[in-house]
């Protein structure tokens, strides 16, 4: 079945540094991939999004490209601020009929200090 | 435009009591989509209805049913509650690509 594995956290960095949060993921055909994004008391919000192999999403700062050789949805960011404290959860979504099903990893804490 | 919107924002119950949560989706959306997030987890796809049936479902027992509306709006059924029901239920809404989430209900069972 479909996976997706995120790195353990969590993850403290402060202001200004460099973000990256790995996920992977496991599925049959062409799934889509996403980053949500969960403040404290909030439901999801869709960070950024990719539909096929080598695109690249990005959204307030943060990017991801679909590497499907490697199976892989990295999320980074180059400077990170106090309000992207948050968690972040990669997701995927199957294609075909099981369109907007999605699968989620654990999510990954981030903590960001002044 | 109001987002998705969800009722009640928290629920306390008992074992073996059943509860009813519900969804009112984005404007224009057609699709409502339940998911189960238990704390520190990932939320988990219990089902989905489009056109008032069930399209697909998650991993979830039958105990979990749901309903959706002619206005598209949604209900999820939980009978026979378990401790471990306990969790953020997430509804999501959507027509055709992008799902958007609502704030969620915290279950609370004792």
């Amino acid at each position: 079945g479909n996976s997706v594995t995120q790195m353990e956290g969590p993850v403290t960095l402060s202001e200004e540094a460099f973000l990256t949060i790995n996920c992977t993921y496991t599925a049959t055909g062409y799934p889509s991939l996403f980053w949500y994004v969960q403040y404290p008391g909030e439901g999801l919000q869709l960070l950024l999004k990719a539909t096929k192999a080598d695109d690249k999403g990005s959204n307030k700062g943060f990017e991801a490209t679909y590497r499907k050789e490697t199976t892989s949805f990295h999320l980074e960011k180059g400077s990170v601020q106090v309000s992207d404290s948050a968690v972040y959860f990669c997701a995927l979504s199957p294609g075909g009929t099981s369109y907007g099903k999605l699968t989620f990893g654990q999510g990954t804490i981030l903590t960001v200090h002044p | 435009d109001a987002g998705v919107t969800q009722s009640p924002t928290h629920l306390i119950k008992t074992r073996g009591q059943q509860v009813t949560l519900r969804c009112s989706p984005k404007s224009g959306h057609d699709t409502v989509s339940w998911y189960q997030q238990a704390l520190g987890q990932g939320p988990q796809f219990i089902f989905q209805y489009y056109e008032e049936e069930e399209r697909q479902r998650g991993n979830f027992p039958d105990r979990f049913s749901g309903h959706q509306f002619p206005n598209y709006s949604s209900e999820l059924n939980v009978n026979a509650l378990l401790l471990g029901d306990s969790a953020l239920y997430l509804c999501a809404s959507s027509f055709l690509d992008e799902q958007f989430f609502g704030p969620g209900t915290r279950l609370t069972v004792l």
